[in-house]
């Protein structure tokens, strides 16, 4: 059974860090690319960034990038999320997920697992 | 603002087939497979359909999927009350180099 279990959210304040963890198992983690996607509170989903199977290909939605960095240690099998300078828009549910493929930008790959989520809260 | 749009509510009865649209332009739907999830808050969000009309294992025949031109569509026959969740659609956009999604459509069984 695939499960993806997400951890490292919290209560962090604007122009802070805060780095996600996803702890994947039931599948063989370094045969797929990976995503987080996130959901804003009463909002819909918003993917976030994606990583191919082997780290070579990565890619950011405009909101985050530069900000965010998404990496992947196969031999852990863990997927993660360092962000920095943290803003307000940024509180929402966090999604680790799992796609189809190796690749995270090859558009028949979709995301077929999703963790149920680890809450960030930027606020001062 | 999405960049795929999507009704934000869908109603029907017991029994009943609704669909879903989902509109999209050249750079995503136009020349890229849509795909389909079902969201029940609280719980993680589940594929429904990939790659325009194809349903994983497990997912029964009462949802389907379509796409012509830049929209594409979810089908949801012989409705039931479990069937009442948010659904939302999802693409490859070439141009911004990013995955989109639609802003989901809330379905109510009445």
């Amino acid at each position: 059974e695939v499960q993806l279990v997400e951890s490292g959210g919290g209560l962090v304040q604007p122009g802070r860090s805060l780095r996600l963890s996803c702890a994947a198992s039931g599948f063989t983690f370094d045969d797929y690319a990976m995503h987080w996607v996130r959901q804003a509170p009463g909002k819909g989903l918003e993917w976030v960034s994606g990583i191919s199977w082997n780290s070579g290909r990565r890619g950011y939605a405009d909101s985050v990038k530069g900000r965010f960095t998404i990496s992947r240690d196969n031999a852990k099998n863990s997927l993660y999320l360092q962000m920095n300078s943290l803003r307000a828009e940024d509180t929402a549910l966090y999604h680790c997920v799992k796609s189809r493929g190796y690749y995270y930008d090859t558009s028949g790959y979709s995301f077929d697992y999703w963790g149920r989520g680890t809450l960030v809260t930027v606020s001062s | 603002q999405s960049l795929l749009t999507q009704p934000p509510s869908a109603s029907g009865t017991p029994g009943q087939r609704v669909t879903i649209s989902c509109s999209g332009s050249s750079s995503n739907i136009g020349r890229n497979t849509v795909h389909w999830y079902q969201h029940l808050p609280g719980t993680a969000p589940k594929l429904l359909i990939f790659s325009d009309n194809q349903r994983p294992s497990g997912v029964p025949d009462q949802f389907s999927g379509s796409k012509s031109g830049t929209s594409a569509s979810l089908a949801i026959s012989g409705l039931q009350s479990e069937d009442e969740a948010d659904y939302y659609c999802a693409a490859w956009d070439d141009s911004l180099n990013a995955w989109v999604f639609g802003g989901g459509t809330k379905l109510t069984v009445l």
